[in-house]
């Protein structure tokens, strides 16, 4: 079954900061990764996905993720972290005709 | 474009009373889903919809029902509401299938149950 972890419920960086959020996957088949976000009392919205194309992918608001696939990794960063970058932040992996998503960690930002 | 919308958006309710959460997309989506949110346990889907007419049960479904009469619409029901399903309860749809591209989520509708 496939299946992602996020490590760290909790991330803690100051503004300006390099930004790093780990997602690690399990899939029996090439996956489907994506990365949404969750802004306070908001629904979510898609941040990038991996399906394949490229093992680089760039999303909105400055973030990248790289498929890695000798580490089953799919970790998201983010050079230089912005205040209106805190939220939760969730990693996906394509099941059956929906998602399974990670417990989610959420971003603190601090001045 | 109103994109996914959800009414409502809070809702308390006593053990053993009953509701049903709408949900209404104008993407002419295909596949619509219902997801419960908790604390430290992501999202989990309840149920989902391929297409007008079909549902079909998501990883954790009982003590909730579901109908697609209309493409736009996707109803989630609770017949008798038990404390375990105060949650934070969101919509999504996709033109796909929503495992491999992008699905549209709603802002959520938070129940409690007394």
């Amino acid at each position: 079954a496939q299946s992602v972890t996020q490590l760290g419920s909790h991330v803690s960086v100051s503004e300006g900061a390099l930004v790093l959020l780990r997602c690690n996957y399990s899939s029996s088949v090439p996956p489907y990764l994506f990365w949404y976000v969750q802004y306070p009392n908001q629904g979510l919205q898609l941040l990038l996905k991996y399906t394949s194309a490229a093992t680089l992918v760039k999303g909105i608001n400055g973030f990248e993720a790289e498929f890695k696939k000798s580490e089953t990794s799919f970790h998201l960063t983010k050079p230089s972290a912005h205040m209106s970058d805190a939220a939760e932040y969730f990693c996906a992996v394509g099941a059956g005709y929906a998602l399974n998503f990670g417990k989610g960690t959420s971003l603190l930002v601090t001045p | 474009n109103a994109g996914v919308t959800q009414t409502p958006k809070f809702r308390v309710l006593k053990t053993g009373q009953s509701m049903t959460l709408l949900c209404a997309q104008d993407m002419n989506h295909e596949y619509m889903y219902w997801y419960r949110q908790d604390p430290g346990m992501g999202l989990r889907l309840i149920h989902y919809s391929v297409g007008e007419g079909t549902t079909a049960k998501g990883e954790v479904p009982d003590g909730y029902n579901v109908s697609r009469l209309k493409k736009q619409n996707f109803l989630l029901g609770l017949e008798s509401a038990a404390p375990s399903q105060t949650s934070v309860y969101f919509c999504a749809s996709s033109s796909v299938e929503g495992s491999t591209d992008t699905q549209y989520f709603g802002p959520g509708t938070r129940l409690t149950v007394l």
